[in-house]
Protein backbone atom coordinates (compact mmCIF):
# COMPACT_ATOMS: atom_id res chain seq x y z
CA UNK A 1 0.00 0.00 0.00
CA UNK A 2 1.04 3.98 0.11
CA UNK A 3 2.85 4.71 2.47
CA UNK A 4 3.74 8.87 2.38
CA UNK A 5 6.71 10.30 4.98
CA UNK A 6 6.05 14.49 5.70
CA UNK A 7 9.29 16.62 7.19
CA UNK A 8 9.80 18.09 9.24
CA UNK A 9 7.08 17.50 12.03
CA UNK A 10 8.09 20.68 13.46
CA UNK A 11 8.66 23.85 11.80
CA UNK A 12 8.81 27.52 13.51
CA UNK A 13 9.78 30.77 10.92
CA UNK A 14 9.44 34.65 11.61
CA UNK A 15 6.42 36.04 10.57
CA UNK A 16 7.18 37.07 6.58
CA UNK A 17 9.03 34.39 6.30
CA UNK A 18 8.31 31.66 3.89
CA UNK A 19 7.58 27.74 4.80
CA UNK A 20 8.14 24.85 3.26
CA UNK A 21 7.29 21.48 4.13
CA UNK A 22 8.00 18.21 1.71
CA UNK A 23 6.23 14.69 1.71
CA UNK A 24 7.27 11.76 -0.13
CA UNK A 25 4.86 9.06 -1.26
CA UNK A 26 5.82 5.14 -2.14
CA UNK A 27 2.87 4.30 -5.19
CA UNK A 28 3.92 5.65 -8.04
CA UNK A 29 0.07 4.90 -9.17
CA UNK A 30 -0.47 7.65 -6.86
CA UNK A 31 -2.23 10.62 -8.59
CA UNK A 32 -3.67 13.05 -6.31
CA UNK A 33 -2.01 15.22 -3.32
CA UNK A 34 -4.17 17.39 -0.83
CA UNK A 35 -3.13 19.23 1.90
CA UNK A 36 -5.18 20.27 4.84
CA UNK A 37 -4.62 22.48 7.53
CA UNK A 38 -5.42 21.66 10.86
CA UNK A 39 -6.67 24.24 13.54
CA UNK A 40 -6.63 24.01 17.42
CA UNK A 41 -9.41 21.74 18.22
CA UNK A 42 -10.86 21.62 14.40
CA UNK A 43 -10.93 19.04 12.56
CA UNK A 44 -8.58 19.23 8.98
CA UNK A 45 -9.94 21.56 5.92
CA UNK A 46 -8.11 21.39 2.83
CA UNK A 47 -6.19 24.06 1.82
CA UNK A 48 -5.11 23.37 -1.56
CA UNK A 49 -4.69 19.72 -4.06
CA UNK A 50 -2.55 18.61 -6.89
CA UNK A 51 -3.35 16.03 -9.65
CA UNK A 52 -0.78 14.37 -11.45
CA UNK A 53 -1.32 16.10 -14.65
CA UNK A 54 0.44 19.38 -13.20
CA UNK A 55 3.51 20.26 -11.66
CA UNK A 56 2.69 23.40 -9.83
CA UNK A 57 -0.27 25.44 -8.47
CA UNK A 58 -0.70 28.19 -6.89
CA UNK A 59 -3.40 30.09 -4.22
CA UNK A 60 -2.78 33.56 -3.43
CA UNK A 61 0.73 32.82 -0.65
CA UNK A 62 0.28 29.09 -1.00
CA UNK A 63 1.87 27.00 -3.65
CA UNK A 64 2.26 23.15 -3.94
CA UNK A 65 4.96 21.39 -6.32
CA UNK A 66 5.07 17.71 -7.20
CA UNK A 67 7.34 16.05 -8.58
CA UNK A 68 6.39 12.87 -10.09
CA UNK A 69 9.63 11.33 -11.29
CA UNK A 70 11.16 11.69 -8.02
CA UNK A 71 7.71 10.74 -6.15
CA UNK A 72 7.92 13.99 -3.86
CA UNK A 73 5.81 17.44 -3.89
CA UNK A 74 5.72 19.95 -1.45
CA UNK A 75 3.64 23.04 0.30
CA UNK A 76 5.22 26.44 0.04
CA UNK A 77 3.54 29.36 2.32
CA UNK A 78 5.19 32.90 1.70
CA UNK A 79 4.60 35.74 3.70
CA UNK A 80 3.58 33.80 6.70
CA UNK A 81 1.41 35.58 9.39
CA UNK A 82 0.36 34.16 12.96
CA UNK A 83 -3.24 32.66 11.52
CA UNK A 84 -0.57 30.38 9.45
CA UNK A 85 0.06 28.67 12.70
CA UNK A 86 -1.63 25.10 12.75
CA UNK A 87 -0.77 21.15 11.53
CA UNK A 88 -0.62 20.71 7.89
CA UNK A 89 -1.29 17.29 6.84
CA UNK A 90 -0.27 16.34 3.17
CA UNK A 91 -1.85 13.26 1.74
CA UNK A 92 -1.39 11.11 -1.90
CA UNK A 93 -4.58 8.84 -3.19
CA UNK A 94 -5.74 7.15 -6.48
CA UNK A 95 -8.07 9.32 -7.83
CA UNK A 96 -10.28 6.70 -8.92
CA UNK A 97 -10.36 4.88 -5.63
CA UNK A 98 -12.20 8.26 -4.46
CA UNK A 99 -10.94 9.70 -1.08
CA UNK A 100 -9.19 6.44 0.60
CA UNK A 101 -6.26 8.96 1.19
CA UNK A 102 -3.22 8.00 3.00
CA UNK A 103 -1.78 11.26 5.36
CA UNK A 104 1.48 11.66 6.20
CA UNK A 105 2.21 12.34 10.04
CA UNK A 106 1.73 15.95 10.04
CA UNK A 107 3.62 19.14 10.63
CA UNK A 108 2.87 21.32 13.34
CA UNK A 109 4.12 25.46 11.91
CA UNK A 110 4.64 27.80 14.54
CA UNK A 111 4.72 31.70 13.09
CA UNK A 112 5.98 34.04 15.55
CA UNK A 113 5.29 37.77 15.42
CA UNK B 1 -24.25 24.99 13.01
CA UNK B 2 -21.86 22.32 11.59
CA UNK B 3 -21.80 20.63 8.53
CA UNK B 4 -20.72 17.59 9.95
CA UNK B 5 -21.40 17.06 13.78
CA UNK B 6 -19.52 14.47 15.80
CA UNK B 7 -20.82 13.51 19.16
CA UNK B 8 -20.08 12.93 21.72
CA UNK B 9 -16.60 15.72 21.62
CA UNK B 10 -15.01 13.95 24.09
CA UNK B 11 -15.54 10.53 26.27
CA UNK B 12 -13.37 8.80 29.30
CA UNK B 13 -14.09 5.72 29.64
CA UNK B 14 -13.07 1.87 30.91
CA UNK B 15 -11.01 -1.21 29.22
CA UNK B 16 -13.83 -3.17 28.02
CA UNK B 17 -16.57 -0.85 27.77
CA UNK B 18 -18.45 -0.59 24.36
CA UNK B 19 -18.41 3.00 22.93
CA UNK B 20 -20.36 4.22 20.25
CA UNK B 21 -19.48 8.13 18.13
CA UNK B 22 -21.49 9.21 16.22
CA UNK B 23 -21.39 11.41 12.95
CA UNK B 24 -24.08 12.97 11.27
CA UNK B 25 -24.10 15.59 8.09
CA UNK B 26 -26.29 18.43 6.40
CA UNK B 27 -24.41 17.93 3.09
CA UNK B 28 -26.01 16.06 1.64
CA UNK B 29 -23.32 13.32 0.69
CA UNK B 30 -23.58 9.93 0.02
CA UNK B 31 -19.64 9.16 1.26
CA UNK B 32 -18.73 8.98 5.27
CA UNK B 33 -15.63 8.22 6.35
CA UNK B 34 -14.05 7.95 10.10
CA UNK B 35 -10.47 8.22 10.46
CA UNK B 36 -8.14 7.63 13.49
CA UNK B 37 -5.77 10.37 14.77
CA UNK B 38 -2.91 9.85 16.84
CA UNK B 39 0.25 12.08 17.12
CA UNK B 40 3.22 11.95 14.49
CA UNK B 41 0.78 9.15 12.89
CA UNK B 42 -1.47 11.58 10.69
CA UNK B 43 -4.56 10.52 9.93
CA UNK B 44 -5.45 6.66 9.13
CA UNK B 45 -8.97 5.30 7.45
CA UNK B 46 -10.72 3.24 9.93
CA UNK B 47 -13.98 2.63 7.99
CA UNK B 48 -16.10 4.37 4.84
CA UNK B 49 -18.96 4.04 3.22
CA UNK B 50 -19.77 5.16 -0.38
CA UNK B 51 -23.72 4.79 0.11
CA UNK B 52 -26.45 3.64 2.85
CA UNK B 53 -25.88 -0.33 1.57
CA UNK B 54 -22.18 -0.26 1.46
CA UNK B 55 -19.36 -0.57 4.48
CA UNK B 56 -15.80 -0.56 3.43
CA UNK B 57 -12.66 -1.37 6.01
CA UNK B 58 -10.35 1.01 5.97
CA UNK B 59 -6.23 0.43 6.97
CA UNK B 60 -6.80 -0.01 10.93
CA UNK B 61 -10.30 -1.55 11.06
CA UNK B 62 -9.24 -4.26 13.53
CA UNK B 63 -11.10 -3.56 16.89
CA UNK B 64 -14.06 -1.53 15.40
CA UNK B 65 -17.26 -1.65 13.70
CA UNK B 66 -19.71 0.78 12.04
CA UNK B 67 -22.97 1.56 11.16
CA UNK B 68 -24.77 3.67 8.31
CA UNK B 69 -28.04 4.29 9.18
CA UNK B 70 -29.04 6.70 6.93
CA UNK B 71 -27.26 8.73 4.29
CA UNK B 72 -26.33 11.80 7.12
CA UNK B 73 -25.37 9.77 9.69
CA UNK B 74 -22.53 6.90 10.12
CA UNK B 75 -21.56 5.57 13.24
CA UNK B 76 -18.17 4.36 14.72
CA UNK B 77 -18.46 1.46 17.61
CA UNK B 78 -15.85 0.05 19.79
CA UNK B 79 -17.43 -3.58 20.92
CA UNK B 80 -14.62 -3.64 23.97
CA UNK B 81 -12.57 -0.98 24.25
CA UNK B 82 -8.62 -0.79 25.41
CA UNK B 83 -5.80 1.90 26.30
CA UNK B 84 -4.46 1.96 22.35
CA UNK B 85 -7.60 3.25 21.17
CA UNK B 86 -7.46 6.52 22.89
CA UNK B 87 -6.93 9.07 20.22
CA UNK B 88 -9.08 11.49 18.70
CA UNK B 89 -11.47 10.44 16.12
CA UNK B 90 -12.74 12.18 13.00
CA UNK B 91 -15.55 11.67 10.66
CA UNK B 92 -15.75 13.14 7.51
CA UNK B 93 -17.74 13.19 3.90
CA UNK B 94 -17.35 13.92 0.09
CA UNK B 95 -19.40 13.79 -2.68
CA UNK B 96 -16.72 13.05 -5.06
CA UNK B 97 -16.36 9.38 -6.95
CA UNK B 98 -12.90 10.86 -7.62
CA UNK B 99 -10.94 11.91 -5.03
CA UNK B 100 -11.79 15.44 -4.19
CA UNK B 101 -12.69 17.45 -0.89
CA UNK B 102 -12.74 15.72 2.38
CA UNK B 103 -15.28 17.54 4.56
CA UNK B 104 -14.70 16.91 8.60
CA UNK B 105 -16.53 17.44 11.67
CA UNK B 106 -14.70 19.03 14.39
CA UNK B 107 -13.49 14.85 16.44
CA UNK B 108 -14.22 13.52 18.88
CA UNK B 109 -11.38 13.01 21.62
CA UNK B 110 -11.81 9.32 23.40
CA UNK B 111 -9.51 8.01 26.37
CA UNK B 112 -9.51 4.33 27.35
CA UNK B 113 -8.71 4.21 30.64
Amino acid sequence: GENVEQHPSTLSVQEGDSAVIKCTYSDSASNYFPWYKQELGKGPQLIIDIRSNVGEKKDQRIAVTLNKTAKHFSLHITETQPEDSAVYFCAASLQAAGNKLTFGGGTRVLVKP
Amino acid sequence: DADVTQTPRNRITKTGKRIMLECSQTKGHDRMYWYRQDPGLGLQLIYYSFDVKDINKGEISDGYSVSRQAQAKFSLSLESAIPNQTALYFCATSNNIMAGELFFGEGSRLTVL
